[in-house]
């Protein structure tokens, strides 16, 4: 079975404080995608990051970066400087071969609170 | 259209009655799924449709609920008999191949049952 842990359910941090949200998953797939969305208050889901089980490469991407630990089933997400467009709810998701076909599944998602 | 387009936008019903909620993926998309995200809650897989293949309906909370999606493109969730505890935002997304690509979602159908 798949399955996407986000313990933190929500985070306040105050604006230029750095803070990593967690996700740790589960999959008997030896290839699958692991991802994180972004949903605003205004509610639409966003894209934010796509990784391969094959690449363990951390990522950068300007403010963001991601830390994927295969050892540790682990894919955590990293704001720096965080500042107040930042507050939104954060989702990891998993996608793989399941029972004959693909699907993503998503965690719970975390809160993150990011005051001025 | 540009973006992954959900109808009606809110939905309030009465206990007991049947709704039809509408998704109309972004063109040439051949893979769309269904969510739901109740009140403070992740997003709950429904259904994944998958070009011309049978969908997987593994996430279906019961009987009650069922869709289609005509001629690979629009898609209806259809709910008999409301209950209470389906009041929730259901979301709509849809991707080129659904091969482990990332997803664009509409803006969702917020359903309140009274």
């Amino acid at each position: 079975a798949q399955k996407v842990t986000q313990a933190q359910t929500e985070i306040s941090v105050v604006e230029k404080e750095d803070v990593t949200l967690d996700c740790v998953y589960e999959t008997r797939d030896t290839t699958y995608y692991l991802f994180w969305y972004k949903q605003p208050p205004s509610g639409e889901l966003v894209f934010l990051i796509r990784r391969n089980s094959f690449d363990e490469q951390n990522e950068i991407s300007g403010r963001y970066s991601w830390n994927f630990q295969k050892s540790t089933s682990s894919f955590n997400f990293t704001i720096t400087a965080s500042q107040v467009v930042d507050s939104a709810v954060y989702f990891c998701a998993l996608s793989g071969r399941n029972t004959g076909g693909f699907k993503t599944i998503f965690g719970a998602g975390t809160r993150l609170f990011v005051k001025a | 259209g540009a973006g992954v387009s959900q109808s009606p936008s809110n939905k309030v019903t009465e206990k007991g009655k049947d709704v039809e909620l509408r998704c109309d993926p972004i063109s040439g998309h051949t893979a769309l799924y269904w969510y739901r995200q109740s009140l403070g809650q992740g997003l709950e897989f429904l259904i994944y449709f998958q070009g011309n293949s049978a969908p997987d309906k593994s996430g279906l909370p019961s009987d009650r609920f069922s869709a289609e999606r005509t001629g690979g493109s629009v898609s209806t969730l259809t709910i008999q008999r409301t209950q209470q505890e389906d009041s929730a935002v259901y979301l709509c997304a849809s991707s080129f191949t659904g091969v482990n690509e990332k997803l664009f979602f509409g803006s969702g159908t917020q359903l309140s049952v009274l």
